[in-house]
């Protein structure tokens, strides 16, 4: 099992771009998360979906959107890139699907430059 | 407001050494805490939460709901340590997380 991927690894953009970034995870889990990573700041929730066919907005969602295109691929999207979101973007994902302490994976991240 | 609070941004210690990374937290209710880490070129993975009490990798934390603080504990540091460390909090439903800022350990031979 590959577990959670992430695509692009790297991606620079010009301010004003737009771009989607993909997760994808084989555990068959229900729910899936997107975070950005800033220094000093740590991870903060952008989205997450619950279930297949849910999303709700996390902490700072402004200037992204989202898909649960199917049970295992979650896509963040960027319509409109600006230099305040360069950052580390992790997609996660956890089995269950109401408050639970089971433990949630982490995909590898994308490094976003927006210039 | 719930909140995460590790107040030291890096932590420096030499090999053999004893280890406490600080984490405090805000929370209206019974708190469900976790730590994360980091090492170089990998991704985050959990590492230990306190409803299960126990030891990973010589690491222990133990909720203080008195002081409202889930420090991390580990008695002899190892070079292997040297990582990004997040305490988070469970909040609210569908397992959202509450992270920290973060701990970088760095352990020195």
């Amino acid at each position: 099992n590959a577990g959670v991927t992430q695509t692009p690894k790297f991606q620079v953009l010009k301010t004003g771009q737009s771009m989607t970034l993909q997760c994808a995870q084989d555990m068959n889990h229900n729910s899936m998360y997107w975070y950005r990573q800033d220094p000093g700041m740590g991870l903060r929730l952008i989205y997450y979906s619950a279930s297949e066919g849910t999303t709700d907005k996390g902490e700072v969602p402004n200037g992204y959107n989202v898909s649960r295109l199917n049970k295992r691929e979650f896509s963040l999207r960027l319509e409109s890139a600006a230099p305040s979101q360069t950052s580390v973007y992790f997609c996660a994902s956890r089995g269950g699907v109401a408050r639970s302490s089971d433990t949630q994976y982490f995909g590898p991240g994308t490094r976003l430059t927006v210039l | 407001a719930q909140r995460v609070t590790q107040p030291e941004k890096l932590l420096s210690v030499f090999k053999g050494a004893p280890v406490e990374l600080k984490c405090n937290y805000s929370y209206s209710g019974s708190p469900e805490l976790f730590w994360y880490v980091q090492y170089s070129r990998q991704r985050l993975q959990l590492l230990l939460r306190h409803i299960s009490r126990e030891s990973i990798k010589g690491f222990t934390a133990d909720l203080n709901k008195g002081e409202t603080s889930f420090h991390l504990k580990k008695p002899f540091a190892q070079e292997e340590d040297s990582a990004m460390y997040y305490c988070a909090l469970l909040s609210g439903g569908y397992n959202k997380l509450i992270f920290g800022a973060g701990t970088r350990l760095a352990v020195h031979p």
